[in-house]
């Protein structure tokens, strides 16, 4: 059964350094999301991307977060100076071409700032 | 205000028998749809079921049903025959509007099925 990859499943970085996760989403989805869940909170969005795009963002997605997808395959999250707080796991997700039915989401990055 | 809301921080669950997990929304927009995921300890999330605003039944799946209950603004996960497998934690989740995408997740509830 396909499924969302995320590469790596654990990161540790210092404060300051720039991080980049990445996500493989299901090949015939079209829309591609990340959310985040601090430790032993709810998930947060971040962002939602189709047709090359941001298409929503939340008020945490500031400018020290972009998106991309760099070929056909990957969806990358990039994290410009990191902070203490952006500890956190970060979900990749994706769904099918109308975007409106169920999100299937990676096991996850947990990222680490030290 | 919560846009959802799960009160129930932890819930135990013999073996065998089914058990209920609440999930009320807050939307003034007709068009939403409702979701529920789990996640073990492992942390991964596993999408469980999904019920549309205008679907008119209770969505199904296999030992997974949704309870929902619009007036109400309700959408309760019931899962049948718990099995020592289902202990994780459950999170109600709701997108808004025709064009938007973004879920919007509760603060999940702790299961534990017991033998």
């Amino acid at each position: 059964e396909p499924e969302v990859t995320q590469t790596p499943s654990h990161q540790v970085t210092q404060m300051g350094q720039e991080v980049i996760l990445r996500c493989v989403p299901i090949s015939n989805h079209l829309y591609f999301y990340w959310y985040r869940q601090i430790l032993g909170q709810k998930v947060e969005f971040l962002v939602s991307f189709y047709n090359n795009e941001i298409s929503e963002k939340s008020e945490i997605f500031d400018d020290q977060f972009s998106v991309e997808r760099p070929d056909g395959s990957n969806f990358t999250l990039k994290i410009r100076s990191t902070k203490l707080e952006d500890s956190a796991m970060y979900f990749c997700a994706s769904s099918r071409d109308s975007g409106m039915g169920e999100q299937y989401f990676g096991p996850g990055t947990r990222l680490t700032v030290t | 205000a919560q846009k959802i809301t799960q009160t129930q921080p932890g819930m135990f669950v013999q073996e065998k028998e089914a058990v209920t997990l609440d999930c009320t929304y807050d939307t003034s927009d007709p068009s939403y749809g409702l979701f529920w995921y789990k996640q073990p300890s492992s942390g991964e999330m596993i999408f469980l079921i999904y019920q549309g605003s205008y679907d008119q039944q209770n969505a199904t799946e296999g030992r997974y049903s949704l309870n929902f209950q619009k007036a109400r603004k309700s959408a309760n996960l019931v899962i049948s025959a718990s099995q020592l497998g289902d202990s994780a934690m459950y999170f109600c989740a709701m997108r808004e509007g025709r064009s938007a995408r973004q879920l919007t997740f509760g603060s999940g509830t702790q299961l534990t099925v017991l033998p």
